[in-house]
């Protein structure tokens, strides 16, 4: 089955601490994203990545960081600048060309602890 | 300019009825709008999706109600069903690959 697999499904941070969430998909979708979702508030975009090795922030990437050095992986690295980084981390995916929807991976719970 | 303004926020409808979901913009140059559905500790799916060209568009108890004029979109389910019970997404975008998301309505069916 193709999709989007994001791990771990929830993880703990102690302050201070750099994480990195996982994201792999076998849909050979050329752009990845991911997203933020905090109750309330949507989803806000942190980066994306259009191909392999070129990346863009998006609207709050401030305390984040990411890479893609191959098609199907985005990691993204909460690093301790993120102030406030108790979320639910969600990845997407989707073709290159035109105006097609995301698909979603099942996400990650980040917490601080 | 490049909100996306959803309500209401949250949504109580007894199972049998219509569920509508209103959604806002101002960009006029968005020309893709989809409807995601969530459940709890799940990604978005893709539900159903409109181009501006079209004023409506059904899939199955699912419609998405399209009125450029006003720069509004609705999504409407009709029979709503206790397994409709999510939290909805509506989102639009301008021929890129990046997406405005609505702030999302819970809605919950009765049954």
């Amino acid at each position: 089955d193709g999709g989007i697999t994001q791990s771990p499904k929830y993880l703990f941070r102690k302050e201070g601490q750099n994480v990195t969430l996982s994201c792999e998909q076998n849909l050979n979708h050329d752009a990845m994203y991911w997203y933020r979702q905090d109750p309330g508030q949507g989803l806000r975009l942190i980066y994306y990545s259009q191909i392999v090795n070129d990346f863009q922030k998006g609207d709050i990437a401030e305390g984040y960081s990411v890479s893609r050095e191959k098609k199907e992986s985005f990691p993204l690295t909460v690093t301790s600048a993120q102030k406030n980084p108790t979320a639910f981390y969600l990845c997407a995916s989707s073709i290159s060309q035109g105006p097609y929807g995301y698909t979603f991976g099942s996400g990650t719970r980040l917490t601080v602890v | 300019q490049q909100q996306v303004k959803q309500s209401p926020q949250s949504l109580i409808v007894q199972k049998g009825g219509i569920s509508i979901i209103n959604c806002a913009y101002e960009n006029t140059a968005f020309d893709y709008f989809p409807w995601y559905q969530q459940f709890p500790g799940k990604g978005p799916a893709l539900l159903i999706a409109i181009r501006p060209d079209v004023s409506e568009k059904k899939e199955g108890r699912f419609t998405i109600s399209f009125n450029k004029s006003a720069k509004q979109f609705s999504l409407h389910i009709m029979d709503s069903q206790p397994g409709d019970s999510a939290t909805y997404f509506c989102a639009a975008s301008s021929g890129t690959y990046k997406y405005i998301f609505g702030t999302g309505t819970r809605l919950k069916v009765l049954a």
